[in-house]
């Protein structure tokens, strides 16, 4: 089992560009999660998506943030018209049950210059 | 909605010696307390969790306490050892699981050779 593997692990953008940041779950594993971090901070809750469902997107920005998890595919995270303060590394977790432990990503780690 | 507060921030031991983390939540509706290890640009990786059916569970070297009560929950590492250097953070779910988890800020523990 490869784990949650995220793609990219780096990403630069350009305030006003568009960032797809993009996580396959485990193998098994049908609940994804998505969190950011900013530096010496602690990871805030944004979004969590069964597949081709939002469960729970309350910690996500209601302007520019979107989410989805297809049937066949990675869960993306987009955000569109990126600023600077969304520069953070951006973990996916995944679980086979929402009671079950979370097992995180590398995460994706966006920097807006 | 939930606060996770951890303390200290930072904390400095020599091998050999006990770490103790601490975090208190607000929610009394929490029933689930994960812990996280983060070494520096890696994965947050759960390294204890804790329902709050149980007031305390040890693996190893390391154990947690909770205090329902005192909305309170430890996490203690004996024996420290300098690969357990790396930054932990504490986590409360009212959900039961991995899902919306709300971290403390972390704390970051240098174990000294």
């Amino acid at each position: 089992n490869a784990g949650v593997m995220q793609n990219p692990r780096h990403l630069v953008r350009r305030r006003g560009q568009e960032a797809r940041l993009r996580c396959s779950p485990m193998k098994g594993h049908s609940h994804v999660y998505w969190y950011r971090q900013l530096p010496e901070e602690g990871l805030k809750f944004m979004v969590y998506l069964q597949k081709e469902n939002i469960i729970d997107e309350s910690g996500m920005p209601k302007e520019r943030f979107s989410a989805e998890f297809p049937k066949e595919g990675p869960s993306i995270l987009r955000i569109q018209q990126v600023v600077r303060g969304d520069s953070a590394a951006y973990f996916c977790a995944s679980s086979p049950e929402v009671l079950y432990e979370a097992f995180f990503g590398q995460g994706t780690r966006l920097t807006v210059v | 909605g939930e606060n996770v507060e951890q303390h200290p921030s930072t904390l400095s031991v020599q091998e050999g010696d006990s770490a103790v983390i601490k975090c208190t939540y607000s929610d009394s509706a929490s029933n689930y307390f994960p812990w996280y290890k983060q070494e520096l640009g890696k994965r947050p990786q759960l390294i204890i969790d804790i329902r709050s059916n149980v007031g305390e569970k040890k693996d190893q070297r390391i154990a947690v306490t909770l205090n329902k009560t005192a909305k309170h929950f430890s996490l203690h590492i004996t024996e420290t050892q300098p690969e357990d250097s790396a930054v932990y953070f504490c986590a409360a779910s009212m959900r039961g699981g991995s899902e919306k988890l709300v971290f403390g800020k972390g704390m970051k523990l240098t174990v000294n050779p």
